[in-house]
């Protein structure tokens, strides 16, 4: 597809189980970003991306995080031992690498609900 | 602590009924406020970059325009179609880290 697709839309879960969230970003974009979206909040930074290497992480909110990218491509955020806090929309977003025009293209997201 | 604040929170308009949104930003080493437009269920959608004060972008009914302490979206003559919340970003030197505003929510009513 010409966007950045992200699946599942939605997703409903049980207090403590594991959650895959994941992002095909735009072919040929290198930078790739994770943000979480709450109501009432501002859009979260938790981490980039540049190629497969992740030079910040720095706003994964706990050890329970953790993201990947493969191939330079798809990417994979994964949040274990869920809690009712950890529901929000997760955005993710590519842009082309090192331009820091701030022009980031988004997926339509996934919505995570912790029961 | 860099920061991004817009205002109204929401706003409501006629249609045809300009008017203007606010993001005030303190930002150190601000390089670049982004302006980006949200439809619920979606991720935001791109709309402007400002560099430097007294620079101004167009975009149909859409004008964005920066001050050394502000930026200003200026909508004219809006349709019901520009309803949307309208997000502003800060970029202080690290497009990693956009600082971005809670948003303004518009309703353009027929």
């Amino acid at each position: 597809g010409a966007g950045v697709s992200q699946s599942p839309s939605n997703k409903v879960t049980e207090k403590g189980k594991d959650v895959e969230l994941r992002c095909d970003p735009i072919s040929g974009h290198t930078a790739l970003y994770w943000y979480r979206q709450s109501l009432g909040q501002g859009l979260e930074f938790l981490i980039y991306f540049q190629g497969n290497s992740a030079p910040d992480k720095s706003g994964l909110p706990s050890d329970r995080f953790s993201a990947e990218r493969t191939g330079g491509s798809v990417s994979t955020l994964t949040i274990q031992r869920t809690q009712q806090e950890d529901s929000a929309v997760y955005l993710c977003a590519s842009s082309f690498g090192g331009t820091n025009t701030g022009e980031l293209f988004f997926g339509e997201g996934s919505r995570l609900t912790v029961l | 602590e860099d920061q991004v604040t817009q205002s109204p929170e929401a706003l409501r308009l006629q249609e045809g009924e300009s008017s203007s949104l606010n993001c005030s930003y303190t930002v150190s080493g601000l390089r670049g406020l982004f302006w980006y437009r949200q439809d619920p269920g979606k991720g935001p959608e791109f709309l402007f970059t400002l560099y430097s004060a007294g620079e101004e972008k167009e975009k149909e009914r859409l004008k964005a325009t920066l001050t050394k302490k502000e930026s200003f979206l200026h909508i004219t003559a809006p349709k019901p179609e520009d309803s949307a919340t309208y997000l502003c970003a800060g970029n202080a030197g690290n497009n990693r880290k956009l600082i971005w505003g809670l948003g303004t929510s518009l309703a353009v009513n027929p």
